[in-house]
């Protein structure tokens, strides 16, 4: 059974304040490593994939980093706002199918 | 708006009803998803379509009885339900080729099953 566990589940921070959070998964079969961006009541939306060893990349305020030898992912938020509120999910993906494995999410909440 | 759109969004059924879960991708993608959110649980796959043919099932029971009539097109058809199959149904899409399979997701249909 392969699990994708992330954490802290629940994050609650002040508007400004940088934060991250953490996505580890099986190190063995690694093909690519998903996060989205999940708003309440809206989609799932990707926010990036990321399939080498090292691999960083950067949307604005929020980046995130890969680390496929030891099996975790890093999300970072610069200067959190309160519009970054929402629960990023995770998915680890072992092949060139369309199955992806979730984890079961860090929900933030960015006070004013 | 993600180009998947879902209806209906909230349902309230009886154990004993027949109803229809539909989802529709207006994206060109060739594969096509159903996921299971329950409470405090991940994202659990339930099927996978592939140009039209059905390439995962997750073990999920038979009263949950999925159909892809073309690529754009999924539905899922429930019968004789149970409470605990109350969660949230989401449907997604994707090129299956190609590294990236960006799962595109609508915004899912609320089931509760009394």
């Amino acid at each position: 059974i392969l699990n994708v566990e992330q954490s802290p589940q629940s994050l609650h921070v002040q508007e400004g304040d940088s934060t991250n959070f953490t996505c580890s998964f099986p190190s063995s079969n690694f093909y690519a490593l998903h996060w989205y961006r999940w708003e309440t009541a809206k989609s799932p939306e990707a926010l990036f994939v990321m399939t080498l060893n090292g691999d960083e990349k950067k949307k604005g305020r929020i980046s995130a980093t890969l680390n496929t030898k030891e099996g975790y992912s890093y999300l970072y938020i610069k200067g959190s706002q309160p519009e970054d509120s929402a629960t990023y999910l995770c998915a680890f993906k072992t092949g060139n199918t369309g199955k992806l494995i979730f984890g079961q999410g860090t929900t933030l909440q960015v006070k004013p | 708006e993600t180009g998947v759109t879902q209806t209906p969004r909230h349902l309230v059924m009886g154990m004993t009803n027949k109803k229809s879960l539909k989802c529709e991708q207006h994206l060109g993608h060739n594969a096509m998803y159903w996921y299971k959110q329950s409470a405090k649980k991940p994202l659990e796959l339930m099927f996978v379509y592939n140009f039209k043919e059905q390439t995962e099932n997750n073990s999920v029971p038979s009263r949950f009885s999925p159909e892809c009539p073309n690529s754009s097109h999924l539905f899922l058809h429930l019968h004789t339900l149970q409470p605990e199959d109350s969660a949230l149904y989401l449907c997604a899409s994707s090129q299956l080729q190609g590294t990236k399979n960006i799962q595109y997701f609508g915004a899912g249909t609320r089931l509760s099953v009394l």
